[in-house]
C-alpha cells in the first residue's frame, strides 16, 4: 500500500527564522499533493497544496514544492512567528482516491 | 457558520456502551470522511461516503457503522465499546471524491474507562 514518511517529527526554531517540512511518499500515480496544519483542540486545516504540473506554489510566508521524480514534497515557512506552532501534516493521495496523511510534524516557534 | 460541525466535542463512557458521533456539513459537498487520530496524532481514514454511498471502508471492526441518512449528514455509530476505541474522531468533507480539498470539524474526543 501507499507508504508516506514526513521528516522530521518535531521542529524547534527561532522566531524569524524558516522551517522546512520533508514528505515523501511511494505512489507514483499520486497527483495532488496538500499540507495541513492542526492546532490544539481542532480539525486539521488545509494551509497549502499542489498539483502534479506544478513544480512549486507560493502563498504569502508559505510555499511547497514539489519533486515528482524522487517523489518528495516539502512545505517551506519563512519569517516564523509562534502563532505558527502546531502540528503539520502532509497527505499526498493515492491512486484510489485516499487521502493518506504523513506521520506529523511538531513545529514549535520560540519567541 | 460553522462549515463542519460535530458533536458532542468530548464523550466519555464505560466499555462495552454503544455511542454515536454526529456529523453535519453546510457546504454543500457531496463527499464526507471519518478519520481516527490516534495518542501519537496519527491520523488515518476509516470511511467515506459519497452522496449517502458507502465508497471507503478501511477495514474498521463492523462495530462501528457509518450511516448517510443525507449528503449533508454522516453519522458514525459504535457498538460494544473497547478500552483502543479511546481516540479523536474527525469527520471531513470535500466537494467531489479524491484530489480535493478536505473540511475538517473540530474532533470528539472519545475516552473510555
Amino acid at each position: 500500500g501507499e507508504n508516506v514518511e514526513q521528516h522530521p517529527s518535531t521542529l524547534s526554531v527561532q522566531e524569524g527564522d524558516s522551517a522546512v517540512i520533508k514528505c515523501t511518499y511511494s505512489d507514483s500515480a499520486s497527483n495532488y499533493f496538500p499540507w495541513y496544519k492542526q492546532e490544539l483542540g481542532k480539525g486539521p486545516q488545509l494551509i497549502i497544496d499542489i498539483r502534479s504540473n506544478v513544480g512549486e506554489k507560493k502563498d504569502q510566508r508559505i510555499a511547497v514544492t514539489l519533486n515528482k521524480t524522487a517523489k518528495h514534497f516539502s512545505l517551506h515557512i519563512t519569517e516564523t512567528q509562534p502563532e505558527d506552532s502546531a502540528v503539520y501534516f502532509c497527505g499526498p493521495y493515492n491512486q484510489g482516491g485516499k487521502l493518506i496523511f504523513g506521520q506529523g510534524t511538531e513545529l514549535s516557534v520560540k519567541p | 457558520d460553522t462549515a463542519v460541525s460535530q458533536t458532542p466535542k468530548y464523550l466519555v463512557t464505560q466499555m462495552g456502551n454503544d455511542k454515536s458521533i454526529k456529523c453535519e456539513q453546510n457546504l454543500g459537498h457531496d463527499t464526507m470522511y471519518w478519520y481516527k487520530q490516534d495518542s501519537k496524532k496519527f491520523l488515518k481514514i476509516m470511511f467515506s461516503y459519497n452522496n449517502k454511498e458507502l465508497i471507503i471502508n478501511e477495514t474498521v471492526p463492523n462495530r462501528f457503522s457509518p450511516k448517510s441518512p443525507d449528503k449533508a449528514h454522516l453519522n458514525l455509530h459504535i457498538n460494544s465499546l473497547e478500552l483502543g476505541d479511546s481516540a479523536v474522531y474527525f469527520c471531513a468533507s470535500s466537494e467531489i471524491l479524491g484530489n480535493q480539498p478536505q473540511h475538517f470539524g473540530d474532533g470528539t474526543r472519545l475516552s473510555i474507562l
